[in-house]
């Protein structure tokens, strides 16, 4: 069966301090990696997609890398403004219509 | 603004009413989505459509009941609900449903009393 785990489920930083993000996956036949931020009462806003083993995507503060069994979310210098839940997910190679998504680590930043 | 509306934003109704949630995507995609997402729980996948016609359904029970008129615009049917349906539903579409990214709208934050 798909599994998606992240960890830690909560996370606090100080303004500055960088941290990594983990999201651990078992699936058969990775179609891609996804990362969302979502705001309390907001839906998922989407940051990035990883595609094969040894990517990485870079936006602003923020760097995505995949491996085989899991992905990181690196989080440089961080502002509490990126304060929020980071979701990622999974798609499968065969099923393409199917996401699962993992619970997500609540982030605050504290100035 | 991600290009998918949703109306209404909140939404209150007792067990024996009847009401619809309506998502619209404005980016010129084939696929949408229906997810339920409810406190400490991952998002739940529930409707899937492509190119109108429903492709996925994850034991979703019958008191929910999508309708996709056409590629912009997805409905989700409620009636006779339970307080356990109180969640956030969440709409998303994408260009197509092998691995393209799903871009998702504001969320319908519903209250069954």
């Amino acid at each position: 069966e798909d599994q998606v785990t992240q960890s830690p489920e909560a996370l606090r930083l100080q303004e500055g301090e960088s941290s990594s993000l983990n999201c651990s996956y078992t699936v058969s036949g990775l179609r891609g990696l996804f990362w969302y931020r979502q705001d309390p009462g907001k839906g998922p806003e989407f940051l990035f997609t990883l595609y094969s083993a040894g990517e990485e995507k870079e936006k602003e503060r923020l760097k995505a890398t995949l491996t085989k069994k899991e992905s990181f979310l690196h989080i440089t210098a961080p502002k509490p403004e990126d304060s929020a839940t980071y979701l990622c997910a999974v798609q499968r190679d065969n099923y393409g219509q199917n996401f699962v998504f993992g619970p997500g680590t609540r982030l605050s930043v504290l100035p | 603004e991600t290009g998918v509306t949703q109306t209404p934003r909140h939404l209150v109704m007792g067990m024996t009413n009847k009401k619809s949630l309506k998502c619209e995507q404005h980016l010129g995609h084939n696929a949408m989505y229906w997810y339920k997402q409810s406190a400490k729980k991952p998002l739940e996948l529930m409707f899937v459509y492509s190119l109108e016609e429903r492709v996925e359904n994850n034991s979703v029970p019958s008191r929910f009941s999508p309708e996709c008129p056409n590629s912009s615009h997805l409905f989700l049917h409620l009636h006779t609900l339970q307080p356990e349906d109180s969640a956030l539903y969440l709409c998303a579409s994408s260009q197509d449903t092998g691995g393209e990214t799903q871009y998702f709208g504001p969320g319908t934050r519903l209250l069954v009393l």
